[in-house]
Formats: C-alpha cells, structure tokens, sequence
C-alpha cells in the first residue's frame, strides 16, 4: 500500500487556471516537502514544512502556495498557470531530525495547455 | 555551475555485468543519498550514506567527503535494475532540502 498519496496522478489544465494537488502521507512524519521535476532538470525543491509550519521556500513565484489543513497533509495550490509549469511534482516526507531519509509520493503529472 | 553533478548521463549493460555510478558535488556535505527512480517515475531511497560504504544486497555505497564524491556499485545487474539513479545532498547548515543529480539512465538488456 502507498504511504504517500498522490492525487491526481494526471492532470491537464488550461493556461490561466487554478489546480490543487493533493498529498497525504501516512507514516507518522511530521516534516513534508514538494519537489518539482521538469525535463531535462534536476529535482527541483520547492517548500519544506515541519509540523504545519513552512520551514523553508525556494520557489519564486507565488502562485504556487502550500496548504497544510492536518498534520499529514500537505497540498499545493497553483494559480494562473503556465505552459512552463508543466511538470511532475512530487510530494515527500520524513523526520525532520536525524537521518532524515526522504520518502516520496508516486508523483502528479501536470501538463499546461 | 551546478553543485552534484552524476556520470555517466546513461549506460547500457549486459545481465550480470557490475556498473560504478559517480555523483561528484562542489559544496559542503551534511548527507548523501541514493534514489532509482522507476521508468513510471515513482522514487525509492537506496542509501542514506553521509559517509563510509554501505551494503544492500548488490547494491554498495561509498562516500568520500574529503574528495566530493560519492559512488553506487551494482553488481551482477539484472533487467529489473533498469531506471534513472540519482544522488542527491543536504547541505551543511541546511537539513530543510536536498540538491539534486541529474541521475544516471540505466539500461539493462538480457
């Protein structure tokens, strides 16, 4: 059984529209991520969170925000979006101290016509 | 430049021949890990080695934090060891995020 759910796992959105992705993890951790991957790049990191708090944001634009509603829980609201935001964003989780190996979602797929 | 840096871009292999995989980085380390990411797309941890050599079954891990690098030994591949292998660091100072690898693409024929 996936620990970490994805939803959708394909998305296909209009320029200048509003998509939510969904991830919920359900391995007790209480740090999450997103990270996005685009072709011909490296993973790209986007936003940490540590128990409901942003930790840290390496995305420039604001029409990406996280939501975290529950403690596993972590979505990403993208607004206005672009061809250019075409990518495979993924969700990932671990403890936020130690060895803090990284587990991830199976990833959602967006395309921007 | 970019800070982790993978080769090879992509191999080929026969079944059964080994494979040394190099992630070479330009910043100061705090950790170093594995990933095969599955030609789905999906991610799994192979190693979480800051330093020293790790074992998992043929899979072997070797970091070497005074030369930046850091190795994935396969040995006797199989087809099913086929996908993209990618290192990734944390940095010291921050634990927040990891920086990527363009990864390895690994192609094993039977």
């Amino acid at each position: 059984d996936p620990k970490i759910i994805q939803k959708p796992k394909y998305l296909v959105a209009v320029t200048g529209s509003e998509k939510i992705l969904i991830c919920e993890q359900y391995l007790g951790h209480n740090a999450m991520y997103w990270y996005r991957q685009s072709a011909k790049k490296p993973l790209e990191f986007m936003f940490s969170y540590s128990y409901q708090k942003l930790m840290d944001n390496q995305t420039a634009s604001s029409r990406f925000q996280p939501q975290s509603s529950k403690k596993n829980h972590l979505d990403l609201q993208i607004t206005a979006l672009k061809p250019d935001d075409s990518a495979t964003y993924f969700c990932a989780s671990s403890q936020p101290r130690g060895q803090n190996t990284l587990y991830f979602g199976a990833g959602t797929r967006l395309s921007v016509l | 430049g970019q800070q982790v840096q993978q080769s090879p871009a992509s191999l080929v292999l026969q079944e059964g021949e080994n494979a040394e995989l190099q992630c070479n980085f330009s910043t100061s380390l705090n950790s170093m890990q594995w990933f095969y990411q599955r030609p789905g797309g999906s991610l799994v941890s192979l190693f979480y080695n800051p330093s020293g050599t790790k074992h998992s079954g043929r899979l072997t891990s070797t970091t070497v934090i005074k030369e930046r690098r850091s190795s994935l030994h396969i040995s006797s591949s199989q087809t099913t060891d086929s996908g993209t292998y990618l290192c990734a660091l944390e940095e010291v100072g921050d634990n927040s995020k990891l920086i990527w690898g363009l990864g390895t693409s690994l192609v094993v024929n039977p």
